[in-house]
């Protein structure tokens, strides 16, 4: 059974930092690219980051762009995501999600992780 | 990037079929067959319900659909249940630089 499971979120002032911490089981987990997604409290989806499987290459949205930077563990089946000077509007619950096939959708998600970018 | 354009709700009642659009440019889903779609209840994580415009996951129920026209595709529910209550979100892959783009999210409603 294929599980991600997402870690690390919390309270942060603005301008600080924060890692998160997505843990993979049930894949071939450096087969696959892995993406964060975020969803600010009533909002709705806004893709922030992905890797491929080998950690070669990796995209931002423009809205984090030089403020996070996402990595992998192959040997860990671990994803990461650090969030350097953080902003009210970072505020979200942060998905850890499974590429499909082709990197072109996301098939599976964990349960979040909320992050709360305040003073 | 700006969000694809999504109805804000749709409702229908049981038995009977909704459908939802999704519209995008001919950057994201005019250039590619790859929009999906996911389902969303609340405090839940999106769970994938059509990939590929057209294709179920194993395990999605078969009232489930999708399809695609130019910029704008869609996703049909036959067959409307209760538990089909959630919010719906299109996304597509994109030529532009975030590689993928969510839709602005339908609220269905079980009448």
């Amino acid at each position: 059974e294929v599980q991600v499971v997402e870690s690390g979120g919390g309270l942060v002032q603005p301008g600080g930092s924060l890692r998160l911490s997505c843990s993979a089981s049930g894949f071939s987990f450096n087969n696959y690219a892995m993406n964060w997604v975020r969803q600010a409290p009533g909002k709705g989806l806004e893709w922030v980051s992905g890797i491929s499987g080998s950690g070669g290459s990796t995209y931002y949205a423009d809205s984090v762009k030089g403020r996070f930077t996402i990595s992998r563990d192959n040997s860990k089946n671990t994803l990461y995501l650090q969030m350097n000077s953080l902003r009210a509007e970072d505020t979200a619950v942060y998905y850890c999600a499974k590429a499909g096939n082709w990197n072109v959708y996301f098939d599976y998600w964990g349960q979040g992780t909320l992050v709360t970018v305040s003073s | 990037q700006s969000a694809l354009t999504q109805p804000a709700s749709v409702s229908g009642s049981p038995g009977q079929s909704i459908t939802i659009s999704c519209t995008g440019t001919s950057s994201d889903v005019g250039a590619y067959n790859y929009v999906s779609w996911y389902q969303q209840h609340p405090g839940k994580a999106p769970k994938l319900m059509i990939y590929d415009v057209s294709n179920r996951p194993s395990g999605v129920s078969n009232r489930f659909s999708g399809s695609k026209s130019g910029n704008t595709a869609s996703l049909t529910i036959s067959g409307l249940q209760a538990e089909d209550e959630a919010d719906y979100y299109c996304s597509s892959y994109t030529s532009s630089s975030t590689n993928y783009v969510f839709g602005t999210g339908t609220k269905v409603t079980v009448l």
